[in-house]
Formats: structure tokens, C-alpha cells, sequence
């Protein structure tokens, strides 16, 4: 047990809907990374948020978004939902101090399955 | 931009061989470097990281990995694998750099081997 909470584990659902995936980090960590997992494009970066602000950005569909809230979990939002978008979403978390390195502990993941 | 490539996608074994894979990077500044396994319908687990220091890191269940700077290279081994170490292996790296500039330190993975141990 990585600590990484994600729910829901599996997510079956129709182009065009809107989805919301959940995560909440270890406790102590502050910094949460979403990456998605398909068999085309392998483990990819979404997107980072350290103390509620967003970090860093990777190829990150304009359809998604994400937010990490006052009490550190987050959400990845994805809308106008594609086939294309059927993958795992992993998140992550460590606690990111400037000056340390800290590992990225991963959740179990949301499989979603577009229809 | 960082980017990794593992060389081998699958790799098959018999119980008790010797296990290398490859692992390259690219990437012009200093990095952090990471394994990850990740098991039939499981999480990604951290196997071991190298941040700095010595370059022979050792990590869980008996694996090892060396980090040869003139050669990008950070390659994973194990002595004797086992039907247990059946999984996929993710090479990553991210780039301390980035960090203490305050920026993201998001991980950029390799494409995966697939180990597959036979008894």
C-alpha cells in the first residue's frame, strides 16, 4: 500500500461525458502529479500541483483540467470525453521540498473506459 | 527536455538467470534516476533511485542499478530473478535542477520492459 488513495477504480462511460477522478496523497505529502497510461503513448505527464497551485504541465488535453484542494486532495476533470481517452490515470504524490529530492509514490489508478 | 528509452520491450527468463535491462537517458544537465515495477493489476513501486553519490544504488528484492554518467546509462540488474519478478519495469528521470528553480519535477518514463520469468 503506496499510501495514494484514487477512486474510482474503474470508470465505464460514453464520448462526449464528463468525468471526475479522485485523489488523495500520502499524508504529509504535498505535491500531487496525474499521469496517464495508455498502450500508444506509455506512462505521460499531465500535470503537478504543489500546496494547491498548479506546478508543472505536460501534454495536457485542453479538455482536462485538475485542482488540489485546501485539504490536498485532487481532481482531474475530463470532459467531451473521446475513445482516445480510455487509459489508466495514475496519481502520485511526494512531498517536494526545493531543496530534497523525494521520490513519487503512485496510487493504484482509475481505469477509464470509454464506450 | 529530458527523454528515456529502454532498448528491450520483452524480455523472457528463465528462474535463477541473470537479469540486465537497459536504460538510457538524454538529458544535458544532472538528473535523478528511478525504477519502477509494476505487477500484473498493480501500482507503479518504487525499485530504486539514484540522486547522487554512489553510482552502484541498491533497491528491494535484490535489485541493483549503476549509474554510468559518460554513457546516459542506468541500467537495472539482478543476479537471480525469480517467477515472482514476473512485471513491467519502468526506467524514469527527472531533473533536480528544475526543482530547486521551483519549478515541476515531473517524471519522464521510458516505454517499459516486460519481464516474464518461466519456471
Amino acid at each position: 500500500d503506496s499510501g495514494v488513495t484514487q477512486t474510482p477504480k474503474h470508470l465505464i462511460t460514453a464520448t462526449g461525458q464528463r468525468v471526475t477522478l479522485r485523489c488523495s496523497p500520502r499524508s504529509g505529502d504535498l505535491s500531487v502529479y496525474w499521469y496517464q497510461q495508455s498502450l500508444d503513448q506509455g506512462l505521460q505527464f499531465l500535470i503537478q500541483y504543489y500546496n494547491g497551485e498548479e506546478r508543472a504541465k505536460g501534454n495536457i488535453l485542453e479538455r482536462f483540467s485538475a485542482q488540489q484542494f485546501p485539504d490536498l486532495h485532487s481532481e482531474l476533470n475530463l470532459s467531451s470525453l473521446e475513445l482516445g481517452d480510455s487509459a489508466l490515470y495514475f496519481c502520485a504524490s511526494s512531498s517536494y521540498r526545493a531543496y530534497s529530492n523525494q521520490p513519487q509514490h503512485f496510487g493504484d489508478g482509475t481505469r477509464l473506459s470509454i464506450l | 527536455a529530458q527523454s528515456v528509452s529502454q532498448h528491450n520491450h520483452h524480455v523472457i527468463l528463465s528462474e535463477a538467470a541473470s537479469l540486465e535491462l537497459g536504460c538510457n537517458y538524454s538529458y544535458g544537465g544532472t538528473v535523478n534516476l528511478f525504477w519502477y515495477v509494476q505487477y500484473p493489476g498493480q501500482h507503479l513501486q518504487l525499485l530504486l533511485k539514484y540522486f547522487s553519490g554512489d553510482p552502484l544504488v541498491k533497491g528491494i528484492k535484490g535489485f541493483e542499478a549503476e549509474f554510468i554518467k559518460s554513457k546516459f546509462s542506468f541500467n537495472l540488474r539482478k543476479p537471480s530473478v525469480q517467477w515472482s519478478d514476473t512485471a513491467e519495469y519502468f526506467c524514469a528521470v527527472n531533473a533536480p535542477g528544475i526543482i530547486l528553480t521551483g519549478g515541476g519535477n515531473k517524471l519522464t518514463f521510458g516505454t517499459g520492459t516486460q519481464l516474464k520469468v518461466e519456471l
